[in-house]
């Protein structure tokens, strides 16, 4: 089955940037989305098909896909931005849906 | 608006089969647009996609739970369910409900979520 791997953690400093990863094999040839979760509330969308931002969403969020290696990335952090990060694929060859590992966000 | 609301026991006996239904309003399950989808997160763990209900009544689900899984749509309440059968304290998770979106292709993210049901496992 198709694995997707992120760090555990991410710190950094508010007005910094922050950079989530995500691998899985081939992952470039997929779109990927990623997902903010606040504790104990749903998870949200905030990138999709790799790159776009859903209305809402602050143009500080941005995303790229490339080879084996999806991107989120967070700039000029604020401590509302602390939260658990999901990417997440649609494997096509399986037609499974895909969730990464997870990482914590913490602003310091 | 889009609004999904999950409902069903908080506690289940081990071995028994956990059930959830996921009311939606502000659009139809009979949509051909969307799958209707269930994913759970056990406490303190990542997400973990369960299954798929399409209109037409097809569905697929996670490998690892297949066996277990039943994911159906009933058009006449606006709703879809879940059952989960021969369950353990590993089922132990929030359970959300969710809407597949795909815009530029098939539904392939998560937009609309309900809020969640916690549903504990336990004699």
């Amino acid at each position: 089955s198709y694995v997707l791997t992120q760090p555990p953690t991410v710190s950094v400093g508010p007005g910094k940037t922050a950079r989530i990863t995500c691998e899985g094999n081939n992952i470039g040839s997929k779109y990927v989305y990623w997902y903010q979760q606040k504790p104990g509330q749903a998870p949200v969308v905030v990138i999709y098909y790799d790159s776009d931002r859903p209305s809402g969403i602050p143009e500080r969020f941005s995303g790229s896909n490339s080879e084996n290696t999806a991107t989120l990335t967070i700039s000029r952090v604020e401590a509302g931005d602390e939260a658990d990060y999901y990417c997440q694929v649609w494997d096509s060859l399986s037609d499974l849906y895909v969730f990464g590992t997870g990482t914590k966000v913490t602003v310091l | 608006q889009v609004q999904l609301q999950e409902s069903g026991p908080g506690l289940v006996k081990p071995s028994e089969t956990l059930s959830l239904t996921c009311t939606v309003s502000g659009v139809s399950v009979s949509s051909a647009s969307y799958f209707w989808s269930w994913i759970r997160q056990p406490p303190g763990k990542g997400l973990d996609w369960i299954g798929y209900v399409y209109y037409s009544g097809s569905t697929n689900s996670n490998p690892s739970l297949k066996s277990r899984v039943t994911i159906s749509l009933d058009m006449s309440k606006n709703q879809f369910s879940l059952k989960l059968s021969s369950v353990t304290a590993a089922d132990t998770a929030v359970y959300y409900c969710a809407r597949v979106d795909g815009h530029k292709s098939g539904p392939e993210y998560f937009l609309h979520w309900g809020q969640g049901t916690l549903v504990t496992v336990s004699s």
